[in-house]
């Protein structure tokens, strides 16, 4: 079993639609909780950040944490074209291992006018 | 700044056949990660590096793949002898210290596909 779990998918929308993309984790060490975003052909940017649980908000986008659930999720509100990109989450344990990340797999999203 | 830098950004080989990927890290930055994606497995840290020493190298798949940082401006990952199984893209990727920057944020090269045959 893989450390953190996300389901590719792909995953298609049309253009205004909510977009919620999950993952699942089973290492209780992880704190930090990320999310990247990968166009075609193109490096993983970050896109999000949270420390521990909670929920936090920049702009479209919402990261929530569950670290009781082991569970993260990104939303994406009123989405657009420009929104079409691989979606990586990615979590770190900090301490020691500082600087290292676990990423998922990636879910593959496209929204259409 | 430049951003991180990778060479060459396409590589077609002959199994057998000597690999070497290059990277420059963006400067100041004192972390540096080689990943290795693909569609099965999705995007796998390879190798770490603190301030050019090896920190983890526990996702090196096997002794055919090997990593060097000589100073704090390049590092080169090299595959021999290639597979067709290594068929892959490869990404750079570096980052500050803690304290410095938002946490965990690393910066990516534009990667290096590669194709063995």
């Amino acid at each position: 079993q893989k450390e953190v779990e996300q389901d590719p998918g792909p995953l298609s929308v049309p253009e205004g639609a909510i977009v919620s993309l999950n993952c699942t984790y089973s290492n209780s060490a992880f704190q930090y909780f990320m999310w990247y975003r990968q166009y075609s052909r193109k490096g993983p940017e970050l896109l999000m950040y949270t420390y521990s649980s909670g929920n936090k908000e920049d702009g479209r986008f919402t990261a929530q944490v569950d670290k009781s659930s082991k569970y993260i999720s990104l939303f994406i509100r009123d989405s657009q074209p420009s929104d079409s990109a691989t979606y990586l989450c990615a979590m770190g344990a900090g301490g020691t291992s500082y600087g290292k990340l676990t990423f998922g797999q990636g879910t593959i999203l496209t929204v259409h006018p | 700044d430049a951003g991180v830098i990778q060479s060459p950004r396409h590589e077609v080989t002959e199994m057998g056949q000597e690999v070497t990927l290059r990277c420059k890290p963006i400067s100041g930055h004192d972390y540096l990660f080689w990943y290795r994606q693909t569609m099965m497995r999705g995007l796998e840290l390879l190798i770490y590096f603190n301030n050019n020493v090896p920190i983890d190298d526990s996702g090196m798949p096997e002794d055919r793949f090997s990593a060097k940082m000589p100073n704090a401006s390049f590092s080169t990952l090299k595959i021999q002898p290639s597979e067709p199984r290594d068929s892959a893209v490869y990404f750079c990727a570096s980052s500050l210290q803690p304290g410095q920057g938002t946490p965990y944020e690393q910066y990516f090269g534009p990667g290096t596909r590669l194709t063995v045959t």
